[in-house]
């Protein structure tokens, strides 16, 4: 079964840019087509983020377009975010997850998710 | 953007109690609506995909249903396992959006 658990740093200084690894275990990364960042505040609630298929095509939501880039390292197994110029807006719980498509798109499994506070 | 609304935002019910919480897309999503459960501290759960399908492992007392904007999620027989926040969400089409949440107190 596979499981995903993301790691970054905690604490972001605003202008600064947001780093976030998910790593993949207990199976492929290349077992999902695609994987997704989803990130949830008080103020914002849950927010899809971005995702990014195994070839390494990606959709971004609008909102962050400009700022936002996800990777894949297949020979790690882990994918990435990245949020440059974050503002105290940014601070959230991010969370990685699958993108299961097969009979309709949805979020399975998730990571456990880790908080990001934007501040100096 | 598809917004996603949510009703009520929060209810209080008792263990065996029979639970409705309703979904409306902002415009014509067909039958692409998920439904997640999330426990305080934890990652939401997928719980219901493509309106009705009962994700793998979910008890049978969960149901959805639903297509075009309105859809319903049920539970027949509330258990206090299920005390928690139910989202919906939206997957026809990008950006993905998600209802505010749907709290379930006890009673």
């Amino acid at each position: 079964q596979v499981q995903l658990q993301e790691s970054g740093p905690g604490l972001v200084k605003p202008s600064g840019t947001l780093s976030l690894t998910c790593a993949v275990s207990g199976g492929s990364i290349s077992t999902s087509d695609w994987w997704s960042w989803v990130r949830q505040s008080p103020g914002r609630g849950l927010e899809w983020v971005g995702d990014i298929f195994r070839t390494g095509s990606t959709n971004y939501n609008p909102s962050l377009k400009s700022r936002v880039t996800i990777s894949v390292d297949k020979s790690k197994n882990q994918f990435s975010l990245r949020l440059s110029f974050v503002t105290a807006a940014d601070t959230a719980v991010y969370y990685c997850a699958g993108l299961l498509t097969s009979g309709g798109r949805r979020f399975d499994p998730w990571g456990q998710g880790t908080l990001v506070t934007v501040s100096s | 953007d598809i917004q996603m609304t949510q009703s009520p935002s929060s209810l209080s019910a008792s263990v065996g109690d029979r639970v409705t919480i309703t979904c409306r897309a902002s415009q014509t999503i067909s039958r692409y609506l998920n439904w997640y459960q999330q426990k305080p501290g934890k990652a939401p759960k997928l719980v219901i995909y493509t309106a009705s399908t009962l994700q793998s492992g979910v008890p049978s007392r969960f149901s959805g249903s639903g297509s075009g904007t309105d859809f319903t999620l049920t539970i027949s027989t509330l258990q206090p396992e299920d005390f928690a926040t139910y989202y919906c969400q939206q997957s026809y089409s990008g950006p993905f959006t998600f209802g505010q949440g749907t709290k379930v107190e006890i009673k």
